[in-house]
Order: structure tokens, then sequence, then C-alpha cells
């Protein structure tokens, strides 16, 4: 069975530094990964998903995200943050013929302070 | 704006009792997921439905059903509600059975007290 793990439950970063949210899964059979990003007393929203082809994915707001394939992860990064960024991250994965249902990791809330 | 639509957006309960949830998809959407997301537990999947047909069980409670209706919207029957069951519930939506991309709606509040 599938499983999730996001290593960091929060992470506090000051306006334009770097950030690295880290996430881990485990599967024995070909995955799809995805982040999602949470603001408050919202819903979910699809920040980047890798499907196949290239490793490297990135979103429209400047987030990137890597599939390594021999580490199981699938890190999300972003060079420099805005205090907009503030939000809960969910990383997700969804495994087999079937890739149905997403499993989700414990989230990471990421506090951008100026 | 996801383009899923769900209602209520708040439900207070009392326990012992039985809701309905329901979510509208995305226009052209044909699959229909359920979420549940509780401080404890986390974001858990509960049932996907895809053209009518339950394609998909997760950690679905005996006393939750879910069925999706011919114009594709979805209802979530949650029954004999137990203070645990109070969590945010969302839907999501996808064109295709297999789940590449999901939309999430705002989500239904449930407080069962």
């Amino acid at each position: 069975a599938q499983s999730v793990t996001q290593l960091d439950s929060q992470v506090p970063v000051f306006e334009e530094a770097p950030v690295e949210l880290r996430c881990n899964y485990s599967s024995s059979v070909s995955v799809y990964l995805f982040w999602y990003v949470q603001y408050p007393n919202q819903g979910l929203q699809l920040l980047l998903k890798y499907l196949s082809g290239s490793t490297l994915v990135e979103s429209i707001n400047g987030f990137e995200a890597e599939f390594n394939k021999s580490q199981t992860s699938f890190h999300l990064r972003k060079p420099s943050v805005h205090i907009s960024d503030t939000a809960e991250y969910f990383c997700a994965v969804s495994e087999g013929t079937g890739r149905r249902a997403l499993t989700f990791g414990s989230g990471t809330r990421l506090q951008v302070q100026p | 704006d996801s383009g899923v639509t769900q209602t209520p957006k708040h439900l207070i309960t009392a326990t012992g009792q039985r809701v309905t949830l329901r979510c509208s998809p995305r226009s052209g959407d044909l699959s229909v997921y359920w979420y549940q997301q509780s401080l404890d537990q986390g974001l858990q999947f509960l049932i996907q439905y895809y053209n009518g047909e339950e394609r998909a069980k997760g950690n679905i409670l005996e006393r939750f059903s879910a069925q999706q209706f011919p114009d594709l919207h979805s209802e979530l029957n949650l029954s004999s509600l137990e203070l645990g069951d109070s969590a945010l519930y969302f839907c999501a939506s996808s064109v295709e059975a297999v789940n590449t991309e999901a939309f999430f709606g705002q989500g239904t509040r449930l407080t069962v007290v």
C-alpha cells in the first residue's frame, strides 16, 4: 500500500528566502505525484503534478518539484517566497493501474515572515 | 473558483442524526471523489464514482454511503453520527476515471454536537 511522508509539519521562513518542503512516498508500482496548497478556510488547489516525462515540474507561481525515483521523493522548492505563499501544502500520490484515489501526506504549514 | 460546488458550507447536527452533503462537479467531469479532513486523521479518501458507478472505495465507514446521479452530481450520506465524524468533507472532480488532475470544492464543515 502506498504512503506519503511529509517530514516537516511546520516550516517558518523569512520573505524572499528559499524554501524546500520535503515529501517521500512508498510504493511498489509506478505513481502519479501531486502537490496541493490549502489557504485558510479554502479547499485544496493543485499546485503541480508529475505524471510522466520530465522529472522537473513547475507551477505558474514559481514553485517547482523534482521526481526522484531512486529516493522516492518529490520535494517542493521555491527560490524566493512571498508572504502570500503562507498556507498548508500537501503532497499526494496515486498509484497502480487504477490511479484513482489520492493518498495525502499530513501536510506542511509554510509560514512566511516579513 | 475550482468549478466544484459543495453545499452546505457548514452543518451543525446532533449525535445520532443523519445528514446529506451535496456536490456538483465541474462541467464535463465524470468522476467525483469524496475526502474527509480531520485533525487526527488528516485527509482521507472515502469513495469515488465515475459516470454513476462506484469505482473505488477507501476508508469509508458502513454508516456512510454515497451515490452519483444521472446529472453527475453526488451526495454523501452520513448516518448515526458520532462526535468523531466532525470534520471537513471535500468533494473533488476530474474528467477521467484515472486521477490525473482533480479539482476540489470548498468543503462542507460538519460539526456533530
